[in-house]
């Protein structure tokens, strides 16, 4: 029944590794993004993706790296994972600003 | 680029109490405006949305304003209860369809 349900709610993984973050939407939603949220709890957009087309990338740093199989899914898979990736990242979908937005619960990423 | 400010940045209230959270936008050219809440250790939870051709919105005990032309919003939350303790989150929503948050208000009611 979830609206947009990510996967795994929490990851501990070393430094250096390469993890990824799973999301789907069944809101019938045409647009999916990525947002970060630091340790400070500021929430921030990393990428946007409409109908799997990228549109929005928030000078992320190129070890992340989203991939939009079809429009219900956005996956975020980061390379050679730092200390300071270390947040809770946040999938979200819009049906084009009408209904506003819906977000998962939050995958939180720690690097040791 | 649009900014997004909150105040206060907490606010400690005792039950019962009605209250009002604050939020400015620098860029009034937004498609709307959405309020969350966001419980400590969880995602967010869409509390009410505004449309730009809207002025407010209510539910429950929650009723939220929306002036473009001064670029404010606020949330008001009538007869505060514990169980509103949380962070409140404004966010506009501009043409690029990127929402931009402010960084919250943490709500504690006190019983």
């Amino acid at each position: 029944d979830t609206a947009v349900s990510q996967t795994p709610k929490y990851l501990v993984t070393q430094m250096g590794n390469d993890k990824s973050i799973k999301c789907e939407q069944n809101l019938g939603h045409d647009t999916m993004y990525w947002y970060k949220q630091d340790s400070k709890k500021f929430l921030k957009i990393m990428f946007s993706y409409n109908n799997k087309e990228l549109i929005i990338n928030e000078t992320v740093p190129n070890r992340f790296s989203p991939k939009s199989p079809d429009k219900a899914h956005l996956n975020l898979h980061i390379n050679s994972l730092e200390l300071g990736d270390s947040a809770v990242y946040f999938c979200a979908s819009n049906g084009q600003g009408i209904g506003g937005y819906t977000f998962g619960s939050g995958t939180r990423l720690t690097v040791v | 680029k649009q900014e997004v400010t909150q105040i206060p940045a907490a606010l400690s209230v005792p039950e019962g109490e009605n209250l009002v959270l604050n939020c400015s936008f620098t860029d009034s050219a937004i498609y709307n405006l959405q309020w969350f809440r966001q419980d400590p250790g969880k995602g967010l939870t869409s509390l009410l949305l505004i449309q730009s051709s809207q002025r407010e919105q209510t539910s429950g005990r929650l009723n939220a304003s929306l002036d473009k032309s001064s670029g404010r919003s606020t949330l008001y939350i009538a007869a505060s209860q514990p169980g509103d303790s949380a962070t409140y989150l404004c966010a506009a929503q501009g043409g690029s369809e990127k929402l931009v948050f402010g960084k919250g208000t943490k709500l504690t009611v006190n019983p």
